[in-house]
């Protein structure tokens, strides 16, 4: 099958500042999570869907960050303005289903420089 | 608030040598375990898991863990590793009733050839 689709792979961008990114999961795939890794750390969850409803944002810095995933396939996640801290590895993951035991499937990631 | 350390930050082997990596987790309920690799320039992905059963598991590669509950640990070992084994090796826990995964800070693993 194939993986989870992200892009772009690589982004360097002033801060204050917008970008976006994009994943594609793989296919019949209810469940997205957007993760983000900064340097020298784990994963941390940012935002769950399951289709197109939010599970979980309760770390998702709402003042600056936004996700969407409109017709519960493809996610985009924002951010406006960039600060120098969101500097970091965002990570798209899907799986078939929500469930404690169920594990994640991960994209190759967007790498965030801010300047 | 679960957490999950991972003490080693880098480690630096030999080809044939054994490998043991610790982490460790807070979280005074049930969980499900697991380790995730990334090899460089790939993505994350699945190593092992532990829901249930024998708490010795194993996983591809020749991996495998010990969940051992009194200690609040899932230690991850094998017996003797590969150049291809350098990446970096992450440690996950949620709890059973939730899909919230919690990560470690990971283990940069080098072989040496």
């Amino acid at each position: 099958e194939a993986g989870v689709a992200q892009s772009p792979r690589y982004k360097i961008i002033e801060k204050r500042q917008s970008v976006a990114f994009w994943c594609n999961p793989i296919s019949g795939h209810a469940t997205l999570y957007w993760y983000q890794q900064i340097l020298g750390q784990g994963p941390k969850l940012l935002i769950q869907f399951q289709n197109n409803g939010v599970v979980d944002d309760s770390q998702l810095p709402k003042d600056r960050f936004s996700a969407e995933r409109l017709k519960g396939v493809d996610s985009t996640l924002k951010i406006q303005p960039a600060k120098l801290e969101d500097s970091a590895v965002y990570l798209c993951a899907s799986t078939q289903r929500t469930g404690g035991a169920t594990p994640l499937h991960f994209g190759n990631g967007t790498r965030l420089t801010v300047t | 608030a679960q957490s999950v350390s991972q003490h080693n930050h880098h480690v630096i082997l030999s080809e044939a040598a054994s490998l043991e990596l610790g982490c460790n987790y807070s979280y005074g309920g049930t969980v499900n375990l697991f380790w995730y690799v990334q090899y460089p320039g790939q993505h994350l992905q699945l190593l092992l898991k532990y829901f249930s059963g024998d708490p010795l598991v194993k996983g591809i590669k020749g991996f495998e863990a010990e969940f051992i509950k009194s200690k609040f640990s899932f230690n991850l070992r094998k017996p003797s590793v590969q150049w291809s084994d350098t990446a970096e090796y992450f440690c996950a826990v949620n709890a059973k009733s939730s899909y919230k995964l919690i990560f470690g800070s990971g283990t940069r693993l080098l072989v040496r050839p």
